[in-house]
């Protein structure tokens, strides 16, 4: 069974400071993806950015980039220059290639202070 | 327009009662599912469906069951209802090719059981 851990329950940063929240995964697959995704208080579940587990090279989406660490199966999350609008629960997500089963990490509460 | 749009908002009852929870999808996708997310804010797949499979997860009673009238929906009934039944329910939706890792979620359902 794949598991996804975020040993980061809570964090914080200051704004515009940078912020890296960690994501690990457990699988024997090799062709899988993986999320990170954002809710906000208003409860909508936000994809933030995704990452197919064949392609070597991080993605980026403007202010957030994964360090995608195969070998290590780990996937975490960088945010850069932190907006208040920040402030959310992210969930760090895997889903295998061949299957519609999406598995989601405990969250890591980001507060963004000004 | 709303993507994945799911009603009520809230619900509150009592146990013992029947509900239903409605999901709507105006996207066109082929696979629709629904997702419990726990008062630790962790998130467990319930179902996922399109019009040729219906996964179940192992680990849902069978009081809960969905019901899909047409690709565009994606109800949720449950019966006898629980103390523990109490979450918010998250209704989302995927393209079963070409697209089927990036889900689209409802803004979710918050179920109170007294």
């Amino acid at each position: 069974a794949q598991t996804v851990t975020q040993s980061q329950p809570e964090m914080s940063v200051q704004e515009a400071e940078t912020v890296t929240l960690s994501c690990t995964y457990d699988t024997s697959e090799n062709n899988y993806y993986l999320f990170w995704y954002k809710q906000p208080p208003s409860r909508q579940m936000i994809l933030v950015i995704r990452q197919e587990a064949y392609k070597q090279q991080n993605a980026t989406e403007n202010r957030f980039s994964v360090n995608f660490q195969k070998a290590a199966k780990s996937f975490s999350l960088k945010i850069s220059d932190s907006q208040l609008g920040d402030t959310a629960m992210y969930f760090c997500a895997f889903m295998r290639g061949n299957n519609n089963d999406m598995r989601f990490g405990a969250g890591t509460r980001l507060t963004v202070k000004p | 327009d709303t993507a994945v749009s799911q009603t009520p908002k809230y619900l509150v009852t009592q146990m013992g009662n029947d509900k239903s929870i409605k999901c709507e999808q105006n996207l066109g996708h082929d696979t629709m599912y629904w997702y419990k997310q726990d008062s630790k804010k962790f998130l467990k797949i319930m179902f996922s469906y399109n019009n040729k499979e219906l996964i179940i997860n192992e680990t849902v009673p069978n009081r809960f069951s969905p019901k899909s009238p047409d690709k565009a929906h994606l109800n949720l009934h449950i019966n006898s209802l629980e103390l523990g039944d109490s979450a918010v329910y998250f209704c989302a939706s995927s393209q079963d090719s070409g697209g089927r890792e990036k889900l689209f979620f409802g803004s979710g359902t918050q179920l109170s059981v007294l």
